[in-house]
C-alpha cells in the first residue's frame, strides 16, 4: 500500500509569483486534503477535494485554489504569492469523506515566499 | 470558531519519566485524532478516539476522549528518546460536505538520557 506523496520537497519563490504544490492520495483514498503549517503552529485547513469537487473550505483567499483528477490525485495552485503564504503545506488522504474517516498525511512541501 | 488549546507547549523530561498532554476545547467534535510530527515532515497519525469517555491504550501511551467529546488527554509512561516530537491533537468535524481538522497549538516534547 502506498502513502500520501507530495513534490516538490521544497520551493523558493519570489512574492507575486504562482506556484502549484501536487499530492497523490494513499491507495484506495478517494478524498484529500490540503493544510498550511505555519512555522510553530498547527496546520490549518484550506480545503477538501472528494469526486473531484471542492467540498469545503476553510478561511483561506480566492487565490488559493485547487484541482482534483480522475485518479484522485490533487493539485493546490496559490497566485500573487505573498510573504506569508511562507509555510509547510501538507495533504491528506482519507477513505471517504465523512468526518469518522481518519485522515493520513504526505511529508509536505516547504514554500518559501521571498 | 473552534479551538483547540493543548498544554504544556513545551516539555522537556528525562527518560523514564511519566507524562500527560491536555487537548481542550469548547466546541464538540465527530471524533479526535492524536499526531506525532517530526521536523519537516508531516503528522504521523497515532490515535482516533470517537466515542465520548473512550481510553485506547498504544503500548506506553493512553488517549482517553472526554465524555463531553470537548477535551482529550495523551498520558505516557515511562518516556524514551524515541517519543520525542511534536504532539498534536486534531478535532475532526464537518464544515458543509467536508470533513477538517481542527488542530490544537500543539505540545513538543523532549525526552533526555
Amino acid at each position: 500500500e502506498t502513502g500520501v506523496t507530495q513534490s516538490p520537497t521544497h520551493l523558493i519563490k519570489t512574492r507575486g509569483q504562482q506556484v502549484t504544490l501536487r499530492c497523490s492520495s494513499q491507495s484506495g483514498h478517494n478524498t484529500v486534503s490540503w493544510y498550511q503549517q505555519a512555522l510553530g503552529q498547527g496546520p490549518q485547513f484550506i480545503f477538501q477535494y472528494y469526486r473531484e469537487e471542492e467540498n469545503g473550505r476553510g478561511n483561506f483567499p480566492p487565490r488559493f485554489s485547487g484541482l482534483q483528477f480522475p485518479n484522485y490525485s490533487s493539485e493546490l495552485n496559490v497566485n500573487a504569492l505573498e510573504l506569508d503564504d511562507s509555510a509547510l503545506y501538507l495533504c491528506a488522504s482519507s477513505l471517504l469523506a465523512g468526518s469518522y474517516y481518519e485522515q493520513y498525511f504526505g511529508p509536505g512541501t516547504r514554500l518559501t515566499v521571498t | 470558531t473552534q479551538l483547540l488549546e493543548q498544554s504544556p507547549q513545551f516539555l522537556s523530561i528525562q527518560e523514564g519519566e511519566n507524562l500527560t498532554v491536555y487537548c481542550n476545547s469548547s466546541s464538540v467534535f465527530s471524533s479526535l485524532q492524536w499526531y506525532r510530527q517530526e521536523p519537516g515532515e508531516g503528522p504521523v497519525l497515532l490515535v482516533t478516539v470517537v466515542t465520548g469517555g473512550e481510553v485506547k491504550k498504544l503500548k506506553r501511551l493512553t488517549f482517553q476522549f472526554g465524555d463531553a467529546r470537548k477535551d482529550s488527554s495523551l498520558h505516557i509512561t515511562a518516556a524514551q528518546p524515541g517519543d520525542t516530537g511534536l504532539y498534536l491533537c486534531a478535532g475532526a468535524s464537518l464544515t458543509g460536505t467536508a470533513s477538517k481538522l481542527t488542530f490544537g497549538t500543539g505540545t513538543r516534547l523532549q525526552v533526555t538520557l
